[in-house]
């Protein structure tokens, strides 16, 4: 089992719907979280971290379940523009990343 | 404040060339990472340096990979000889905070070895 695991998608959404996915982990004792994007051929980049109590920023809100040992990333009214690759990524003293989710929005 | 800097941007080689990637910090940032992007194999860690140390070099593929931080703000990663398989992105990415923090990327090397 990966230690970071994301469905790879594509998915495929129409402008202006709510979308989410899901990134398990398997060590109990990650510590940090973050929610990166990657646009096609660009570097990823962050785009949140995730707090326990989970956080908002605009139109995206992260999530994390200790329990279940996985984080959220929704995006609500989706842009054409949020059609990226979003990659989680999990510490542990050390930086595991898992290998991305890709995003298609629709026009 | 400039970004993470990695040049070249591009290079196609020939098989068994040496290959140098360089790559320069944003200032006043202590650590670096060189990672490696494939489709298959996607993002993976080559090697981490902290204060210029090396800290985990367990993702350098073999002994044809070799990588140096000469000084607080530069480093190097070095290829020879070069094989096809090593065709990828290479992405330096430097923190403020080791590795539990936000990582700053460079725009990448993409590496063709023919």
């Amino acid at each position: 089992r990966k230690e970071v695991e994301q469905d790879p998608g594509p998915f495929n959404v129409p402008e202006g719907a709510t979308v989410a996915f899901n990134c398990t982990y398997s060590n109990s004792a990650s510590q940090s979280f973050f929610w990166y994007r990657q646009d096609c051929r660009k570097e990823p980049k962050l785009l949140m971290s995730v707090y326990s109590s989970g956080n908002e920023d605009g139109r995206f809100t992260a999530q994390l379940n200790r329990a279940s040992q996985y984080i959220s990333l929704l995006i609500r009214d989706s842009k054409l523009s949020d059609s990226a690759t979003y990659l989680c990524v999990v510490t542990n003293y050390q930086l595991i990343w898992g290998a991305g989710t890709k995003l298609i929005i629709k026009p | 404040d400039a970004g993470v800097i990695q040049s070249p941007r591009h290079e196609v080689t020939e098989m068994g060339q040496e290959v140098t990637l360089r790559c320069k910090l944003i200032s006043g940032h202590n650590s670096l990472f060189w990672y490696r992007q494939t489709m298959m194999r996607g993002l993976e860690l080559l090697i981490y340096f902290n204060n210029n140390v090396p800290i985990d070099d367990s993702g350098m593929p073999e002994d044809r990979f070799s990588a140096k931080m000469p000084n607080a703000s530069f480093s190097t990663l070095k290829i020879q000889p070069s094989e096809p398989r090593d065709s990828a992105v290479y992405f330096c990415a430097s923190s403020s905070s080791g590795e539990t923090g936000e990582l700053f990327f460079g725009e990448g090397s993409r590496l063709t070895v023919l």
